[in-house]
């Protein structure tokens, strides 16, 4: 699976939006974008996923740039209950195999 | 949506003794699941891939002997530390998904600590 870069911590402003960069430079045809996050001392949660065209559900929407190199995932009006970490993972989907995850994203939503 | 159970949450046991985790499919059926562990303030570290019917792939550096999996039906694996020690205490996370259109869902992790 491609690798990922994420700004290892961000602060955002409850209320407002909190964008989330990932690079993933190497990312082939038919790797998928997929963010995570993991609140403290509990599992990791789905949040969105994407191939090349932006995606929004009802936690956030993901912003693919148009050669896939890097994506963005903004949660529009962050709440103190967004602090967390924040994985971005590229993978193929049909690879039938495990989610690797890097370093991650903390973000700390402050009042 | 799927949903992924693991049981206990929480366990603290003495050094030398066994621990049995378990992670159950709740809604679904998985042929595959996957453990991972997490020690504090770092990302999470796949240990092994769990197959129903057949022997768990381990990663490198894990311990085939000391972390037992059994994945005897399509919604249950249980992972066993054995022999347990103080460097054995972490955050056990276990995943699994539907099928190859859905994306993976976690389990609420064990924290174990070993005294």
């Amino acid at each position: 699976d491609a690798k990922t870069t994420q700004p290892p911590s961000m602060d955002c402003a409850e209320g407002r939006a909190a964008n989330l960069p990932c690079n993933h430079s190497t990312i082939s045809g038919n790797e998928y974008v997929y963010w995570y996050r993991q609140i403290h001392s509990q599992g990791p949660q789905y949040i969105i996923h994407g191939l090349k065209n932006n995606e929004t559900n009802e936690m956030a929407s993901l912003i693919i740039t148009e050669d896939r190199k890097s994506s963005t995932l903004i949660l529009p009006h962050a709440t103190l209950r967004d602090t967390a970490v924040y994985y971005c993972i590229v993978r193929d989907n049909n690879a039938g195999n495990m989610l690797t995850f890097g370093g991650g994203t903390r973000l700390m939503v402050k009042p | 949506g799927a949903v992924v159970s693991q049981h206990p949450s929480w366990v603290i046991c003495k050094s030398g003794t066994s621990v049995k985790i378990e992670c159950r499919s709740l809604d679904f059926q998985a042929t595959t699941m996957f453990w991972y562990r997490q020690f504090p303030k770092q990302s999470l570290m796949l240990m092994a891939t769990s197959n129903e019917g057949s022997k768990a792939t381990y990663e490198q550096g894990v311990e085939k002997d000391k972390f037992l999996i059994n994945h005897a039906s399509l919604t249950l694996s249980t992972l066993t530390v054995t022999s347990a020690h103080p460097e054995d205490s972490s955050f056990y996370i276990c995943s699994a998904r539907p099928g190859s259109n859905y994306g993976y869902t976690f389990g609420s992790g064990t924290r174990l600590t070993i005294v």
